[in-house]
């Protein structure tokens, strides 16, 4: 079964400041991992994606992720962080075979001025 | 270029009452998918649909019923709402293969009183 956490509720992040939001993952087989961030009354958006290949993916707005097969994780960074990255941000796993998205619990990001 | 679209955004049922949420995508993808959001629980599947004319339960399918109406549309009943159905509903869609990200709709804030 495919599974994935997301440790933190929230993370408060000055503005300028690099922002580092945290996932682990579970599955059987490979894993397809994904990055959704949504904003307030709006449906979850995607940002980026890890297949295969380079362990650093770079997707919308300047965000990127880092694939860690050891550690099981793929955390979402951005070198500097905006007052407008203030959102929810989701992760997510499909393993192959899967039909279903399976999605974290969410962490609020809060970027201060 | 609408991608998914929900209605309605906004609904206010009484105890009992039924509904019928609407779904509709058009970006030729087979699977489609019900979530539900809640303060701190993150996305629960509720239903999905893999493929026109087939359709499976999630997590949390108590209580709901689906119809796979054809490969655009994918919509979701409450027969007799109850207030532990407050909540806000997301349709998704999405290709089969694992690789693929998801689609969502705007969302629809439903409250049962």
């Amino acid at each position: 079964a495919q599974s994935v956490a997301q440790p933190e509720d929230q993370v408060n992040v000055a503005e300028g400041n690099p922002l580092t939001v945290k996932c682990t993952y579970s599955v059987s087989g490979n894993p397809y991992l994904f990055w959704y961030v949504q904003y307030p009354n709006r449906g979850l958006q995607f940002l980026l994606k890890y297949i295969t290949g380079d362990n650093l993916v770079k997707g919308s707005y300047g965000f990127e992720a880092e694939f860690n097969k050891s550690q099981t994780s793929f955390h979402l960074k951005k070198p500097s962080a905006l007052v407008s990255d203030s959102a929810l941000y989701f992760c997510a796993v499909r393993e192959g075979g899967s039909y279903i998205p399976t999605f974290g619990r969410g962490t609020s990001l809060i970027v201060h001025p | 270029n609408a991608g998914v679209t929900q209605t309605p955004k906004f609904q206010v049922l009484k105890t009992g009452q039924s509904m019928t949420l609407q779904c509709a995508q058009d970006m030729n993808h087979n699977s489609m998918y019900w979530y539900r959001q809640d303060p701190g629980m993150g996305l629960r599947l509720i239903y999905y649909s893999a493929s026109e004319g087939t359709t499976d339960k999630g997590e949390v399918p108590n209580g709901y019923n689906v119809s796979r109406l054809n490969k655009r549309e994918f919509s979701l009943r409450l027969e007799s709402a109850a207030p532990s159905q407050t909540s806000v509903y997301f349709c998704a869609s999405s290709e089969l293969q694992p690789n693929t990200e998801a689609f969502f709709g705007q969302g629809t804030r439903l409250t049962v009183v």
